[in-house]
């Protein structure tokens, strides 16, 4: 009932392979992110969509590249791993808010992908 | 550019102490987001509190109470006779709401609430 799968959970992978994340959302929300956490960084935005084929980086793009050719899904893609992408992968979605009421943003995180690249 | 500061990395406390969260954050936008999200072992992101720029109301829920003060860009996060169970990472973020709602995360803190 989360609105919000990320796939797969867990993956071992090696160097130099192309790995792919995938998030799914149900909301129909028009904005989606990836966002990566390691220690002593909190998350940090990997890259974002606001709309069918919309996509921007964020501000650790290097290495990540991304698609999104529905509403639903959001696709990150590893072209090829190396250890420093070991981390843990956070997908979230997020509804356009209104000016005149602020309260109006949702914001949902998925349950995140933890990636090994051996 | 949009900083957040969470100054404490790890904090130890007994059970039932009460403990107090620091966050500051940056930022030139008038129109923000700041949130509050707790992380236990088990990963996922929990959502705590989301508090907008205009309003400055200090909240209380439960145990938790937060308080915000734009004069000091920040966010404090207070837990009121602590327990186990609160043992966790927390993270305060900022949400850029003119900016396709980008969040900046603190480093987060680590709590470690001993029986």
């Amino acid at each position: 009932d989360a609105g919000i799968t990320q796939s797969p959970r867990h993956k071992v992978t090696e160097t130099g392979t192309p790995v792919t994340l995938r998030c799914h959302q149900t909301e129909n929300h028009r904005y989606m992110y990836w966002y990566r956490q390691d220690p002593g960084h909190g998350l940090r935005l990997i890259h974002y969509s606001y709309g069918v084929k919309d996509t921007d980086k964020g501000e650790v793009s290097d290495g990540y590249s991304v698609s999104r050719s529905k509403t639903e899904d959001f696709l990150l893609t590893l072209e090829s791993a190396t250890s420093s992408q070991t981390s843990v992968y956070f997908c979230a979605i997020s509804s356009q808010g209104s000016d005149r009421t602020l309260d109006n943003y949702g914001y949902t995180f998925g349950s995140g992908t933890r990636l090994t690249v051996v | 550019a949009q900083k957040v500061t969470q100054a404490q990395t790890e904090i130890s406390v007994v059970e039932k102490e009460d403990v107090t969260l620091d966050c500051v954050y940056e930022t030139r936008d008038t129109t923000y987001y700041l949130f509050w999200y707790k992380q236990p072992p088990s990963g996922e992101l929990v959502f705590l509190i989301r508090r907008n720029s205009f309003d400055e109301q200090n909240e209380i829920s439960g145990r938790y109470s937060w308080n915000f003060q734009k004069s000091t860009s920040s966010f404090n996060f207070t837990i009121t006779a602590s327990q186990v169970v609160d043992s966790a990472v927390y993270f305060c973020a900022l949400m850029q709401v003119y900016n396709f709602n980008k969040f900046y995360f603190g480093s987060g803190t680590k709590l470690n609430v001993k029986p």
